[in-house]
């Protein structure tokens, strides 16, 4: 069956570091990949979208790539700050598995910027 | 521009009973989309809408509908609750679909007891 894997321990990272977290998949071949930031007790925001041709995107302090070939997605938030403090959400295309059913997301890592 | 409107923010509700809970999309955003969110499952996908039509549908009971308006608006309605159903809704809008970014309301925190 279909799987996505995030880091579902708590990262902590010194503010000023590079913050890495990873997006596993199997049993999909997706078209595109998001990321999502979410606080607690609001609905998740939109951060990057990544296609299947393209290995990395930038935006600001944040970079995400995808390895089609791994399976994975790294997304990295440079000079950190405690404000990057939250949960970040990988999200797939439905599309790969042959029909809609929806973004399937990861359950998230929770990311703590210590200052 | 205003972004995703749900409402209401917090429902308590009795096993048994139903609900409606209400979104409204950002203007000029045809795709509906409603999420449930656990603490064990993470957000898994409702349905989705556009123009009016459900294209798309999780792996939910029936219990579980939803309807869009001629606005874009959208409700879905949950009959016959039960003590699984406490959860977080989600409702995200976008232009024409999954390929382009989601915009998420706030969420409607739904306990039941």
């Amino acid at each position: 069956s279909q799987k996505i894997e995030q880091n579902s321990e708590a990262l902590n990272i010194q503010e000023g570091k590079t913050a890495t977290l990873t997006c596993n998949y199997t049993n999909y071949s997706p078209a595109y990949l998001q990321w999502y930031r979410q606080d607690p007790g609001r609905g998740p925001v939109f951060l990057l979208l990544i296609r299947e041709n393209e290995k990395e995107k930038r935006k600001e302090r944040l970079k995400v790539t995808f390895d089609t070939t791994l399976k994975q997605s790294l997304f990295h938030i440079t000079a950190s700050q405690p404000a990057d403090s939250a949960t970040y959400l990988c999200a797939l295309d439905p599309y790969s598995g042959g029909g809609a059913d929806g973004l399937t997301f990861g359950k998230g890592t929770h990311l703590i910027i210590q200052p | 521009k205003a972004g995703v409107t749900q409402t209401p923010r917090y429902l308590i509700k009795t096993r048994g009973q139903q609900v409606t809970l209400s979104c409204s999309p950002i203007s000029g955003h045809r795709s509906v989309s409603w999420y449930q969110q656990t603490p064990g499952q993470g957000l898994q996908f409702l349905f989705e809408y556009f123009s009016e039509t459900q294209r798309n549908k999780g792996n939910f009971p029936g219990r579980f509908s939803g309807r869009q308006f001629s606005n874009s608006r959208s409700e879905m309605n949950v009959s016959t609750l039960e003590l699984g159903d406490s959860a977080l809704y989600l409702c995200a809008s976008s232009s024409d679909g999954f390929n382009t970014e989601a915009f998420f309301g706030q969420g409607t925190r739904l306990t039941v007891v």
